[in-house]
């Protein structure tokens, strides 16, 4: 069975701080992986995704991934976050059907 | 280009009763997949229509029933509404032949208060 796993549910952290949110999912073939970002009162964006290729995927708005596939881990990184980056962040995959399945996501709020 | 749209954006509904929500996808896509939210847990994978037909289906039961449209719209049905189908519910679309792979839009979603 597929599922995903979030580290943090909620994350606080000052304007300029770094962030990395884990992600570990649970998948013995190959996997598409993806970090959707959810603003207040916004629907889900994608943030970025990996299909194959180079690990290190870079996305929106600053944000970047990398896919250890020895860990099987997707962790989100951003270098110096901005109050705007306030967010609930889902990590989710799709392997060898038709479905995404996401995380509990992580609560991230950036103080000014 | 339009997104994913859902209506309505609200609804209360009693026990018992029965709820339509609906979608338009995003230009272009073919594809339509429901999925319920509940408070502080993630989407929830219900099922996916293509070319009209349920293609698949995620651990719902019954009750949650829904249908596609030629002009690739769809409907997410569920009768005998429970307490616990109180959720925010999301359709997301996606080109099934897309060459990016299966990344799917999001709509706002619907928000169901089952009281």
């Amino acid at each position: 069975a597929q599922s995903v796993s979030q580290h943090n549910h909620h994350v606080i952290l000052s304007e300029a701080a770094s962030l990395e949110l884990g992600c570990n999912y649970s998948y013995g073939g190959t996997v598409n992986l993806f970090w959707y970002v959810q603003y207040p009162g916004q629907h889900l964006q994608l943030l970025l995704k990996y299909f194959s290729g180079d690990p290190l995927v870079k996305g929106i708005k600053g944000f970047e991934a990398e896919f250890i596939k020895s860990k099987f881990s997707f962790n989100l990184r951003k270098p110096s976050v901005q109050w705007s980056d306030t967010a609930e962040y889902f990590c989710a995959m799709n392997a060898d059907d038709y479905k995404l399945s996401f995380g509990a996501g992580t609560t991230v709020t950036v103080r000014a | 280009d339009a997104g994913v749209t859902q209506s309505p954006t609200h609804l209360i509904k009693t026990r018992g009763q029965q709820v339509t929500l609906r979608c338009s996808p995003k230009s272009g896509h073919d594809t339509v997949s429901w999925y319920q939210q509940a408070l502080g847990q993630g989407p929830q994978f219900i099922f996916q229509y293509y070319e009209e037909e349920e293609r698949q289906r995620g651990n719902f039961p019954d009750r949650f029933s829904g249908h596609q449209f030629p002009n690739y719209s769809s409907e997410l049905n569920v009768n005998a509404l429970l307490l616990g189908d109180s959720a925010l519910y999301l359709c997301a679309s996606s080109l099934a032949q897309g060459a990016d792979g299966p990344e799917a839009f999001f709509g706002q979603g619907t928000r169901l208060t089952v009281v």
